[in-house]
């Protein structure tokens, strides 16, 4: 099964740039990367996903390296509203349920 | 407004009996999938269905049963054979379940046994 690793948490001041990365060294040529955030007692929700080109978004970046073996979500100027944990996962354009299972995530806190 | 909707929010059982977590969706969505999460940790698939009289089992079906009689619906029953059953449970849909199709979530039920 295709998994992810990211770090535990991380902290950022507000108003500035956050780097959010996500490991995923087994990665097939299909998998799609995807990240969701998922506030205190919410569901999660979509962020942004790509296959091989950096993509943009109102929300955010994800620079995908070449090799697509990691992965980097960009909140270019964080707020106090973008703590949440944040997960990284792969989605197959074939279908079925491998990678619908979401890990730890990121636990993202913002420093006022 | 299009979503998903859960309910209850909040949903206490004593030991010992099944109950039924509700999910509709009026995204027009075929596929849709429930997730139990446990405090600090990540969300885990329990079942999911990609079109309707159709769902496999995730992850950690174990003591769970679900159904998808109608496109918009599919609840999730917790039985009394789930041995911890205590949990944050999400339900979610998508388009379908392929690579680019993103999947929306509802505000979860919270499930507390006694």
């Amino acid at each position: 099964d295709a998994k992810t690793t990211q770090p535990n948490s991380m902290e950022s001041n507000e108003e500035e740039p956050v780097h959010l990365p996500c490991n995923h060294s087994t990665i097939s040529g299909t998998d799609y990367i995807h990240w969701y955030r998922q506030l205190p007692s919410q569901g999660p929700e979509y962020v942004i996903h790509g296959l091989t080109s950096n993509v943009n978004n109102r929300m955010a970046s994800l620079a995908i390296a070449e090799d697509r073996k990691s992965s980097t979500l960009i909140l270019h100027r964080a707020t106090l509203r973008d703590a949440a944990v944040y997960y990284c996962i792969l989605v197959n354009s074939g279908g079925g349920a491998d990678g619908l299972t979401f890990g730890k995530g990121t636990h993202l806190i913002i420093q006022p | 407004d299009g979503g998903i909707t859960q309910s209850p929010k909040y949903l206490f059982r004593k030991e010992g009996q099944n109950v039924t977590l509700s999910c509709e969706q009026n995204l027009n969505h075929d596929a849709m999938y429930w997730y139990r999460q446990d405090p600090g940790q990540g969300l885990r698939l329990i079942y999911y269905s990609q079109i309707v009289n159709d769902f496999q089992k995730g992850d950690i079906a174990e003591g769970y049963s679900v159904s998808r009689e109608k496109k918009e619906s599919f609840p999730l029953t917790v039985t009394s054979a789930q041995k911890n059953p205590t949990a944050f449970y999400l339900c979610a849909s998508s388009i379908d379940l392929g690579g680019t199709d993103t999947q929306y979530f509802g505000p979860g039920t919270r499930l507390t046994v006694l």
